[in-house]
């Protein structure tokens, strides 16, 4: 298995744009769950999902986040309107039970 | 309010040395302990532990929990720089999610 494969992997935005940033879990994974890591808060936990369905939003920043899961094999986080703020190392995970986690290579965002 | 508290935040040490990584931790109904390694780029996976006193070990490192006292510790012997990096413990409650701590950064001179 190729692992978890996060696109892109880079990405430029001016603030006030839209951002959609994709995952794709490893196969057979029932959990997909997506981080924001920055230097001063380390790693969040945004939002996850189990059977594609999401179970914990708690760590969702504002209403401008948005994640959806539409089938078992993709997931896309959104950020609308981007901000400055936002831009942080967005890491997508996926597992097979409640525990072991892995983690795909990230998109490091930046807003300007 | 769940937590996971990592001590120390930073160690420098030379190669050869042996050190030991703590991580205390409150959650409502704990599940497990995770310990991961990140070097410049995504966390990688190293233990899993859910039972007290029994230690899991993976060449030099080795981790080993306390579920009385709340707390696990990572061992690493005989340190090369190659095991520079920040190693991250997470802990799983009841709800699903992993509470991370703020990491250990582990820098290993030669």
């Amino acid at each position: 298995d190729a692992g978890v494969i996060q696109s892109p992997r880079h990405e430029v935005t001016e603030m006030g744009q839209e951002v959609t940033l994709r995952c794709k879990p490893i196969s057979g994974h029932d959990y997909l769950f997506w981080y924001r890591q920055t230097m001063m808060r380390g790693l969040e936990l945004l939002i996850y999902f189990n059977n594609n369905v999401p179970i914990d939003d708690s760590g969702m920043p504002e209403d401008r986040f948005s994640a959806k899961m539409p089938n078992a094999s993709f997931s896309t986080l959104k950020i609308q309107p981007s901000e400055p703020r936002d831009s942080a190392v967005y890491f997508c995970a996926s597992s097979s039970n409640i525990g072991e986690q892995y983690f795909g290579p990230g998109t490091r965002l930046t807003v300007t | 309010e769940d937590k996971v508290v990592q001590s120390p935040l930073s160690l420098v040490v030379h190669e050869g040395d042996t050190v030991t990584l703590n991580c205390s931790y409150e959650v409502t109904n704990f599940r497990s302990l995770l310990w991961y390694k990140q070097e410049k780029k995504a966390p990688t996976f190293l233990f899993m532990l859910t039972s007290s006193g029994i230690e899991k070990k993976s060449g030099r490192l080795s981790s080993i929990l306390d579920k009385k006292e709340l707390f696990s510790i990572l061992n690493i012997t005989a340190t090369q720089t190659g095991d520079s990096a920040v190693y991250l413990c997470a802990v799983h409650g009841n709800t699903g999610k992993l509470i991370f701590g703020q990491g250990t950064t582990l820098q290993v001179k030669p």
